[in-house]
């Protein structure tokens, strides 16, 4: 079981463009969610994706949305980027309990 | 506004004796409480949590404890062997809060040997 894989592992991207990053979850679990962890700080619920449709969001702007796919993988796309987006975005699995959940090593974003 | 708060940035302590990894909490509605190890390169990974109804969890060398009255807790780790060494996150939520995680700032744990 390769648990949840994250892609790409690293990107650079100018301020105003679009980033699509994607994570494959654990197998058997079926709720994905996405973190955003800036330097020296902890992870910040983004989303939380279940059957496809986003049921929980935490204090983000619209500029952030994602999907999930009937495969449970999930897609976070962030739009118009500003240097703050720059982070480790991290993405986690769960099915259940919450202690279940597992985190990918996650995405490193830099926005120049 | 930081619901949790893990005011000591770093923490360093000899192999074998205890590290005691502290976190405080101001929102009233969390329940439930988690500490995460994260090592660099990797995601975090849970390590042990507490429910609001007792005052003390254990795991083999891990022990969490919760004193509701003052928002804080605690992980105990005796004793601490060097691979221990990692940033360790604490993490509270609720039902009323949608299980949303809310994490601290984290703390760097060393241990020397």
């Amino acid at each position: 079981d390769a648990g949840v894989t994250q892609s790409p592992t690293h990107l650079i991207k100018t301020r105003g463009q679009q980033v699509t990053l994607r994570c494959s979850p654990k197998s058997g679990h079926d709720t994905v969610s996405w973190y955003q962890q800036a330097l020296g700080q902890g992870p910040q619920f983004i989303f939380q994706y279940y059957e496809e449709e986003e049921r929980q969001r935490g204090n983000f702007p619209d500029r952030f949305s994602g999907h999930q796919f009937p495969n449970y993988s999930s897609e976070l796309n962030v739009n118009a980027l500003l240097l703050g987006d720059s982070a480790l975005y991290l993405c986690a699995s769960s099915s259940g309990r919450i202690e279940t959940q597992y985190f990918g090593p996650g995405t490193r974003l830099l926005v120049l | 506004d930081q619901q949790v708060k893990q005011n000591s940035p770093s923490l360093s302590v000899q192999e074998g004796r205890i590290s005691i990894l502290n976190c405080d909490y101001t929102n009233s509605m969390f329940d439930y409480f988690l500490w995460y190890k994260k090592y660099p390169a990797e995601g975090p990974t849970f390590l042990i949590s507490i429910s609001s109804i007792k005052d003390k969890n254990e795991d083999g060398r891990f022990t969490v404890f919760l004193n509701k009255s003052a928002k804080h807790l605690s992980l105990h780790i005796v004793p601490s062997q060097p691979g221990d060494s990692a940033v360790y996150f604490c993490a509270a939520t609720s039902e009323g809060y949608g299980n949303k995680l809310v994490f601290g700032a984290g703390t760097i744990l060393r241990v020397k040997s």
